[in-house]
């Protein structure tokens, strides 16, 4: 049974900060992995997905690494921006289903 | 293009009742999926519909059970209400092959029993 770990699961820094979330996974036969966002009381936002054989993917000011063989996937916010709180919550979908398993999420707070 | 829709946005019930939650798919999207999210936990998957049959279901007991309409709007219902099933409700959909990385997620529905 395929398990998603996300750590820590709250996190508060200054504004301008570069941070690194963490995420996971028990089982390494993923399709893929992606990594969304929630503000609260909204649904999810995709912002990055990485297939599982690429390495990494790059959206403005974050980045997303995926090593498959140690089960691993982190994701980096450059500059942080109060803008950025919010949940974030790693899902990796498993070869031949079609559904997303999720990580418990990320609270991130960004301090003025 | 309008996004995932979902209602009601909130719903009280007590234990033992009824509760059917209601969901529009994005245009061009015929497939959808529902998943469970307690608070503090990330959403769990219950099921998934694809041109109006069930493609898939999670470790959910049966009284939770979904519909698909002919316009791809879809319908959970979830009967003999338990104080656990209170969560926020997420729909999400996907374009025509069901590819789960293209979902579009809508903003729940929040359902407390009491």
């Amino acid at each position: 049974k395929q398990e998603v770990t996300q750590i820590p699961a709250a996190l508060s820094v200054p504004e301008g900060e570069n941070l690194v979330l963490n995420c996971s996974f028990t089982d390494s036969a993923i399709y893929n992995l992606q990594w969304f966002r929630q503000d609260p009381g909204k649904g999810l936002t995709s912002l990055l997905l990485i297939q599982s054989s690429q390495r990494e993917q790059t959206s403005g000011r974050l980045n997303a690494s995926l090593d498959k063989s140690s089960g691993r996937s982190t994701l980096y916010i450059a500059a942080s921006q109060p803008g950025d709180s919010a949940t974030y919550l790693c899902a990796v979908i498993i070869q031949g289903a079609q559904k997303l398993v999720f990580g418990q999420g990320t609270r991130l707070t960004i301090n003025p | 293009e309008t996004g995932v829709t979902q209602s009601p946005t909130h719903l009280i019930k007590t234990r033992g009742q009824q509760v059917t939650l209601r969901c529009s798919s994005q245009s061009g999207h015929n497939t959808v999926s529902w998943y469970q999210q307690a608070l503090g936990q990330g959403p769990q998957f219950i099921f998934q519909y694809y041109r109006e049959e069930e493609n898939g279901r999670g470790n959910f007991p049966p009284r939770f059970s979904g519909l698909q309409f002919p316009n791809y709007s879809s319908e959970l219902n979830v009967n003999a209400l338990e104080l656990d099933d209170s969560a926020l409700y997420l729909c999400a959909s996907s374009p025509s092959g069901g590819r789960v990385e293209t979902q579009y997620f809508g903003p729940g529905t929040r359902l407390l029993v009491l």
